[in-house]
């Protein structure tokens, strides 16, 4: 009964690749986000989503394109790989309003060739 | 120059020691304060939160906030080799803006 999940854990690809990455909460929750952590363990927000509507959109490449099927999903699909993308992408999900409540996924480890 | 500075170590400390982690930040808009760990090859989790100015006690962790001075601390009394991970401040400025904004991270390994 995980309560955010995310696959793959891990990802290997070649650089103009086009590759998705899922998350999933069951918390209930109305707000999902896309982290990425660097090799420098720095953690910065990408996206962020309240009942599927784009409410965060923090200077990321259009490379990458955020979807939200409904709220309890928020998919991230990333166009032409480059090999700076190669990071840690941690989903995280919390209650609009209740910034203290963000829970965070296991991370999808990305490597790009 | 980063909006949270944190220390990235990293630190050791004997166990049973008491161990003090800190942020400094520069936006004057934050109004909630967390501290995440985080383990190796995992999420990061929330240990602690606070809202304003403030101290905040659960167990062997404390948070404390000086917003007049932009610091935030975590202290761990009686430290455990099960509290070695790295520990992520993090802040936002309240409903409406909820991202968080977090430091870089302090490695913290507690020695047996």
């Amino acid at each position: 009964d995980t309560a955010v999940s995310q696959t793959p854990k891990y990802l290997v690809t070649q650089m103009g690749n086009d590759k998705s990455i899922k998350c999933e909460q069951n918390l209930g929750h109305d707000t999902m986000y896309w982290y990425k952590q660097d090799s420098k363990k720095f953690l910065k927000i990408m996206f962020s989503y309240n009942n599927k509507e784009l409410i965060i959109n923090e200077t990321v490449p259009n490379r990458f394109s955020p979807k939200s099927p409904d709220k309890a999903h928020l998919n991230l699909h990333i166009n032409s790989l480059e090999l700076g993308d190669s990071a840690v992408y941690f989903c995280a999900s919390g209650a609009r309003g209740q910034q203290e409540t963000q829970y965070f996924g296991p991370g999808t480890r990305l490597l790009v060739l | 120059q980063k909006e949270v500075e944190q220390d990235p170590g990293p630190l050791s400390v004997p166990e049973g020691a008491i161990v003090s982690l800190n942020c400094t930040y520069s936006n004057s808009a934050f109004q909630y304060f967390m501290w995440y760990r985080q383990y190796s090859r995992k999420g990061p989790e929330l240990l602690m939160y606070t809202y304003s100015s403030g101290n905040k006690e659960d167990g062997r962790f404390t948070a404390q906030v000086d917003k007049s001075s932009k610091y935030i601390s975590l202290f761990i009394r009686d430290s455990q080799p099960s509290d070695s991970a790295t520990y992520l401040c993090a802040m936002s400025q309240g409903f409406g803006n909820e991202k968080l904004t977090f430091g870089t991270g302090t490695r913290l390994t507690i020695i047996p």
